[in-house]
């Protein structure tokens, strides 16, 4: 079957650091996103990782490791801002199909 | 703005009922994805129409339809509603190759 498993929710303070791990077991993969998401808002895009290794986009990061079906989201110098959803999603084929995770809740306190 | 338009933003509906969703994909992309999301949930991938058609199906049940038309245009019709359709509906759209998708603000359909 298909699957991806990530952290139902994480709590840390403003300016710490977050890590949140997605695994994956999905038919096909050609690479891995993630999304935030505001309560009552859309998904938004903030990264995709198609080969292994750590790509950097400002306050966060994202890492893949294919062999592992592994792959996370770093969040850094948090904000209040960044209280959302965070969604790992693999892209399944060419066409961009994405199957979700269920999200991490993430809330920075004060 | 992710370029994504979809109406009606609010649905409240009764039991047994049909209802139609829009959406309007960003200028230029010829995808569209349709994904549901319950209370507290992740976003369930029902459909997704290229070019006008059907390229690719998930867990979709068959009171619900859709279809992409030649102005790029998606409309999601759900039939026959039951209290756990409610839900938040959103619509994606991406360039043929791109590795993002730029998501619709959604509908949320509420089912009484």
């Amino acid at each position: 079957g298909q699957s991806l498993e990530q952290p139902s929710e994480v709590t840390a303070v403003e300016g710490a650091i977050v890590q949140i791990n997605c695994t994956y077991q999905t038919s096909g993969f050609y690479g891995l996103s993630w999304y935030q998401q505001h309560d009552g808002g859309a998904p938004t895009f903030l990264s995709y990782n198609a080969l292994d290794g750590l790509e950097e986009t400002g306050r966060f990061s994202s890492f893949l490791s294919r062999s592992d079906s592994y792959g996370y989201l770093l969040l850094q110098e948090l904000q209040m801002k960044d209280s959302a959803s965070y969604f790992c999603a693999v892209r399944e084929d060419a066409g961009n199909k994405l199957t979700f995770g269920g999200g991490t809740r993430v809330l920075v306190k004060p | 703005d992710s370029g994504v338009t979809q109406t009606p933003k609010h649905l409240i509906t009764a039991t047994g009922q049909r209802v139609t969703l829009r959406c309007s994909p960003r200028s230029g992309d010829l995808s569209v994805y349709w994904y549901q999301q319950s209370l507290d949930q992740g976003l369930q991938f029902l459909i997704q129409y290229y070019n006008g058609e059907e390229r690719a199906k998930g867990n979709i049940l068959e009171r619900f339809s859709a279809q992409q038309f030649p102005d790029l245009h998606s409309e999601l019709n759900l039939s026959s509603l039951e209290l756990g359709d409610s839900a938040l509906y959103f619509c994606a759209s991406a360039p043929g190759a791109g590795t993002e998708a730029f998501f619709g603000q959604g509908t949320r359909l509420t089912v009484v």
